[in-house]
């Protein structure tokens, strides 16, 4: 079974600052997908950014970016120039590319998540 | 396009009471998977369903139960409720596809007194 544990319970940062959030994780698939979702204290959940495990080249999405270790099984999450409503809940999840026909049978494991707190 | 919609999106029931969950998934979407979230335990994953057929479970009692439409919204039941059902449950779709990622919706409180 997969498991992703998130060190870091929690973290803060100043407003425009640059802050990484870890991840690793544990598997024995060698294709499979990495996601950073963001739960603001509205409770919606919203997807970051995701990585393919296959793809070496690192995830960007516009102030969030990845560094994906594919051997050491670590997947941190950079965030630029830091705003106040970057601060939520973030956690790393983790689903296998196993399919059949086409589909994918989709669980997402998630690690404990970081609060992430933002100072103005 | 709209979101994924749940509802209600609040909840209150008595412990041995049942309860159904509603999740409309986005348009074109035909994979609704269902999580419980606690402090305790985080979020956990409790089933996926794909046209109309449940691909994927997770451990979870037998008293949590799901089940899909042909238009692909889906439902999760959970009977003889206990105290620590009480949760989060989120809903999240997907399209057909092996590489496409869930957006979630924004979840039932559900709490059991």
């Amino acid at each position: 079974a997969q498991t992703v544990t998130q060190s870091q319970p929690e973290m803060s940062v100043q407003e425009a600052e640059t802050v990484t959030l870890s991840c690793t994780y544990d598997t024995s698939e060698s294709d499979y997908y990495l996601f950073w979702y963001k739960q603001p204290p509205s409770r919606q959940m919203i997807l970051v950014i995701r990585q393919e495990a296959y793809k070496q080249q690192n995830a960007t999405e516009n102030r969030f970016s990845v560094n994906f270790q594919k051997a050491a099984k670590s997947f941190s999450l950079k965030i630029s120039d830091s705003q106040l409503g970057d601060a939520a809940m973030y956690f790393c999840a983790y689903r296998s590319a196993l399919s059949a026909g086409g589909t994918s049978y989709g669980k997402l494991t998630f690690g404990q998540g970081t609060i992430l707190t933002v100072h103005p | 396009k709209a979101g994924v919609t749940q509802t209600p999106r609040y909840l209150i029931k008595t412990r041995g009471q049942q309860v159904t969950l509603s999740c409309s998934p986005i348009s074109g979407h035909r994979s609704v998977s269902w999580y419980q979230q606690t402090p305790g335990q985080g979020l956990q994953f409790l089933f996926e369903y794909f046209s109309e057929t449940q691909r994927n479970k997770g451990n979870f009692p037998g008293r949590f139960s799901g089940r899909q439409f042909s238009n692909s919204r889906s439902e999760m039941n959970v009977s003889t409720l206990e105290l620590g059902d009480s949760a989060l449950y989120l809903c999240a779709s997907s399209r057909t596809g092996f590489s496409h990622e869930q957006y979630f919706g924004p979840g039932t409180r559900l709490t059991v007194t």
